[in-house]
């Protein structure tokens, strides 16, 4: 099946600092990627679309300028979490849909982000 | 806005036993419905999904799940488990009212414990 990888897998920073993580279709392009965070024993929820060649669209509640996206290209989308803090700390996945018309999304393995 | 919502957070069961998991979604349109499944130590890996034609839906592993249109559900099925289903299953909901991208939608989650 596709794959979708991520980078880093895991990460610790201080608060205050800025973290980029990487999202990256291997196998084939993603025009539109999704980047959702996941609270320990909760589900997932959706942060915002990446779209390629234009702005992110984000869901409500999520500051744009807290987390940055964006989709360098088809095969790339970066979420960077600036000025982080502990309440920032969580589990990020990125997914991405191969095929337009089928919907099904192929997700990374996720990022730890520690916020100390 | 459509919602998804997953009735047992918490099943825990011998192996050979039959499993089903409840999942209700809320949404006014056509909907694509989905069943991830998360191993421990892993990403999320599609299960099985629901676009159009027979409601009653194969996935891998053994599992099954059925759209009942009517009751709004779509429950996941297996009739006999094995230690290897340990993992935390999430139903998933795709409105596409007029084609394109729409968002994801996922329920809570439920973990399954398997118990040899």
């Amino acid at each position: 099946g596709a794959v979708v990888s991520q980078h880093p897998s895991w990460v610790i920073c201080k608060s205050g600092t800025s973290v980029k993580i990487e999202c990256r279709s291997l196998d084939f392009q993603a025009t539109t990627m999704f980047w959702y965070r996941q609270f320990p024993k909760q589900s997932l929820m959706l942060m915002a679309t990446s779209n390629e060649g234009s702005k992110a669209t984000y869901e409500q509640g999520v500051e744009k300028d807290k987390f940055l996206i964006n989709h360098a290209s088809l095969t790339l989308s970066t979420l960077t979490v600036t000025s982080a803090h502990p309440e920032d700390s969580s589990f990020y996945i990125c997914s991405a849909p191969r095929d337009p018309g089928l919907h099904e999304q192929f997700f990374g393995p996720g990022t730890r982000l520690t916020v100390l | 806005a459509q919602s998804v919502s997953q009735h047992n957070h918490h099943v825990i069961l011998s192996e050979a036993a039959s499993l089903e998991l409840g999942c209700n979604y809320s949404y006014g349109g056509t909907v694509n419905l989905f069943w991830y499944v998360q191993y421990p130590g892993q990403h999320l890996q599609l299960l099985l999904k629901y676009f159009s034609g027979d409601p009653l839906v194969k996935g891998i592993k053994g599992f099954e799940a059925e759209f009942i249109k009517s009751k709004f559900s779509f429950n996941l099925r297996k009739p006999s488990v094995q230690w290897s289903d340990t993992a935390e299953y999430f139903c998933a909901v795709n409105g596409s009212p007029g084609g394109g991208y729409q968002k994801v939608t996922f329920g809570t989650g439920t973990k399954l414990q398997v118990i040899p």
